[in-house]
């Protein structure tokens, strides 16, 4: 399994502009996780998904993200304007559901670097 | 909702000495605590994680030991290598919250 597959790696967008994060988690994961990772504020939980169900998202920051997930293969972190302060490495995990419920084998992808300028 | 807090910010150690890393959490019904070393413009990897069921586990030169009755969890390392050099997150999860809580992380500096 190539792991948890994100897109692009790098993206430098203007002030306003519409930016589209890409995941491809590991095949027969049944969590997805939106991660945001700051020098401020360490690595904070954004959105997660289960069976492609939106299930907590609490930690995003506002009206301007939006995340989904059509299908078990693929999800999106979309932030519509952008705006400096968003700029962060976002990483996308997924996981497998563990017996006796809570789940395990949390793996990162590589990340997005964004930077709005 | 959950609360992570890790000690300490920064560790700088001698190459071949013991580090620890030390976490405390906030909500009791926290079932799961992985532990990730990420280096430089790196992901996050997981390097070894316990369940609540389990008071220590060890990985070669790796352990993690859980006292849930103080809520808190460490990360030891012996013998460390130079490659030991990264920031340590830990983290926690379960109690209804699938999603993980993370640490602020400690940068591990191993002095030649």
């Amino acid at each position: 399994d190539a792991g948890v597959i994100q897109s692009p790696r790098h993206e430098v967008t203007e002030m306003g502009q519409e930016v589209t994060l890409r995941c491809k988690p590991i095949s027969g994961h049944d969590y997805l996780f939106w991660y945001r990772q700051t020098m401020m504020r360490g690595l904070e939980l954004l959105i997660y998904f289960n069976n492609n169900v939106p299930i907590d998202d609490s930690g995003m920051p506002e009206d301007r993200f939006s995340a989904k997930m059509p299908n078990a293969s693929f999800s999106t972190l979309k932030i519509q304007p952008s705006e400096p302060r968003d700029s962060a490495v976002y990483f996308c995990a997924s996981s497998l559901s563990g017996p006796g419920g809570g789940n395990y084998g949390y793996t990162f992808g590589s990340g997005t670097r964004l930077t709005v300028v | 909702g959950e609360n992570v807090e890790q000690h300490p910010s920064t560790l700088s150690v001698q190459e071949g000495d013991s580090a620890v890393i030390k976490c405390t959490y906030s909500d009791s019904a926290s079932n799961y605590f992985p532990w990730y070393k990420q280096e430089l413009g790196k992901r996050p990897q997981l390097i070894i994680d316990i369940r609540s069921n389990v008071g220590e586990k060890k990985d070669q030169r790796i352990a993690v030991t859980l006292n849930k009755t103080a809520k808190h969890f460490s990360l030891h390392i012996t013998e460390t290598q130079p490659e030991d050099s990264a920031v340590y997150f830990c983290a926690a999860s379960g109690g209804g919250a699938d999603g993980l809580t993370f640490g602020k992380g400690t940068h591990l500096i191993i002095q030649p």
